[in-house]
């Protein structure tokens, strides 16, 4: 089955440094991924979605210069919290959606606990 | 705007018996819809989908839900419940245009010894 992968799982960082998360697909080329938020006890949020080779698109609200996205392969995209606080500390999930099914759809990583200092 | 609502917050059921979340969503054409499940801090696992055909739809884990037009429905069943199945749950759209998938606010299940 289609497997994402996500690193680092967990990372804890200082109030004003930057972090980046990796999303990888293992077994499929993904030219969109997704990147959600998830704050505890609630649900997922879209932030962004990561086109390869082009720009990614922010939902209302979210600011693309705080969230850098890059997505510079086919199963590459990276998600970078620049100048983090406190108020970053969340749960970052991404989504690679597999163009080759049958039907697109979306493959989920596990995960990323953000925690800012 | 297309939207997913998962009616209740918070469901204790007794292990052994049986599982109705409910999920509704608003009007719009093809409704693409999921069920996903959350165990804490980990990212989410595909329990069915629902894209055209036969309206019950079963999935993993001895689950299955049903595709209701008239109600705008999409509910999520179980006969027997496991103490393993204690998680978040959440019903998802997906939006017409670019595959955006849209989350209902999830129902957190609790299983009863």
């Amino acid at each position: 089955g289609a497997v994402v992968s996500q690193h680092p799982s967990r990372v804890i960082c200082k109030s004003g440094t930057s972090v980046k998360i990796e999303c990888r697909s293992l077994d499929f080329q993904a030219t969109t991924m997704f990147w959600y938020r998830q704050f505890p006890k609630q649900s997922l949020m879209l932030m962004a979605t990561s086109n390869e080779g082009s720009k990614a698109t922010y939902e209302q609200g979210v600011e693309k210069d705080k969230f850098l996205i890059n997505h510079a392969s086919l199963t590459l995209s990276t998600l970078t919290v620049t100048s983090a606080h406190p108020e970053d500390s969340s749960f970052y999930i991404c989504s690679a959606r597999d163009e080759g099914g049958a039907y697109n759809e979306q493959f989920f990583g596990p995960g990323t606990r953000l925690t800012v200092l | 705007a297309q939207s997913v609502t998962q009616p209740d917050i918070h469901i204790t059921v007794s292990e052994g018996a049986s599982l109705e979340l409910r999920c509704n969503y608003s009007y719009g054409a093809t409704p693409y819809l999921f069920w996903y499940v959350q165990s804490p801090g980990q990212g989410l696992q595909l329990l069915l989908k629902y894209f055209s055909g036969d309206t019950l739809v079963q999935g993993i884990k001895g689950f299955e839900a049903e595709f209701k037009r008239s109600q705008s429905s999409f509910n999520l069943r179980k006969p027997s419940v496991h103490w393993s199945d204690a998680a978040e749950y959440f019903c998802a759209r997906r939006w017409n245009q670019g595959g955006k998938l849209i989350f209902g606010q999830g129902t957190e299940l609790s299983v009863k010894p």
